[in-house]
């Protein structure tokens, strides 16, 4: 168990829906990372929050935010569904602003979109 | 561009026999480099961190190098058993790399009793 706590695990929804995905990173980790994993392609960065604060965006789409609320659990809110969007979706936590130590990777939420 | 580069074909190995992953990367300058296992449909799990300048780095059966100048990192997992069959990600992190980690496309491996 990585202490990080990803929910729900599955999600099964349509096209053109709205969905939240929500992550509780590990107690005293200050940083929240959200990746994409599709089957055809590896992990993605989507964006980075650190204490709150914006760090990093990958190739997240404007359809797609996030933020880190002040207890430091994180959202990620996916918006006007595509049947592409279905994926694995990963959140990870470690305890600076970058991955110069360890991180630790929840257990991932699978989006469906049918 | 800047490119992560794990050979995609899974490797096969023997039970007890050292398998060594490859990773290359092209157009990054990164701090540090990190090995992870992958399990299927579950969170990537952290193995080790090597720094730039760090040569090689161990952790009971596994061992990591880092060749700064050949832009490639080694995994190498000794006395191989089954349990150890994943896929195994690298990823590049710091200067160019951004305040993200990039990750390869991992390689696969099987290890036959």
């Amino acid at each position: 168990d990585s202490g990080v706590t990803q929910t729900p695990k599955h999600l099964i929804t349509a096209t053109g829906q709205r969905v939240t995905l929500r992550c509780s990173p590990r107690s005293g980790d200050l940083s929240v990372y959200w990746y994409q994993q599709s089957l055809d392609q590896g992990l993605q960065f989507l964006i980075h929050y650190y204490n709150g604060e914006e760090r990093a965006k990958g190739n997240i789409l404007e359809r797609f935010s996030a933020q880190q609320f002040p207890d430091l659990h994180s959202e990620l809110n996916l918006s006007s569904l595509e049947l592409g969007d279905s994926a694995l979706y990963f959140c990870a936590s470690s305890v600076g602003p970058d991955f110069n130590t360890e991180a630790f990777f929840g257990q991932g939420t699978r989006l469906t979109v049918v | 561009s800047q490119k992560i580069e794990q050979n995609s074909e899974a490797l096969n190995i023997q039970e007890g026999k050292t398998a060594t992953l490859t990773c290359n990367y092209t157009n990054y300058s990164p701090a540090y480099l990190q090995w992870y296992r992958q399990d299927p449909g579950r969170g990537p799990v952290f193995l080790l961190l090597i720094r730039e300048n760090e040569k090689e780095k161990r952790k009971e059966r596994l061992k990591v190098t880092f060749d700064t100048t050949l832009k490639q990192s080694l995994f190498h997992i000794t006395a191989s058993q089954p349990a150890d069959s994943a896929t195994y990600l690298c990823a590049l992190g710091g200067y160019n790399a951004g305040n993200m980690l990039t990750f390869g496309g991992g390689t696969r491996l099987m290890v036959k009793p």
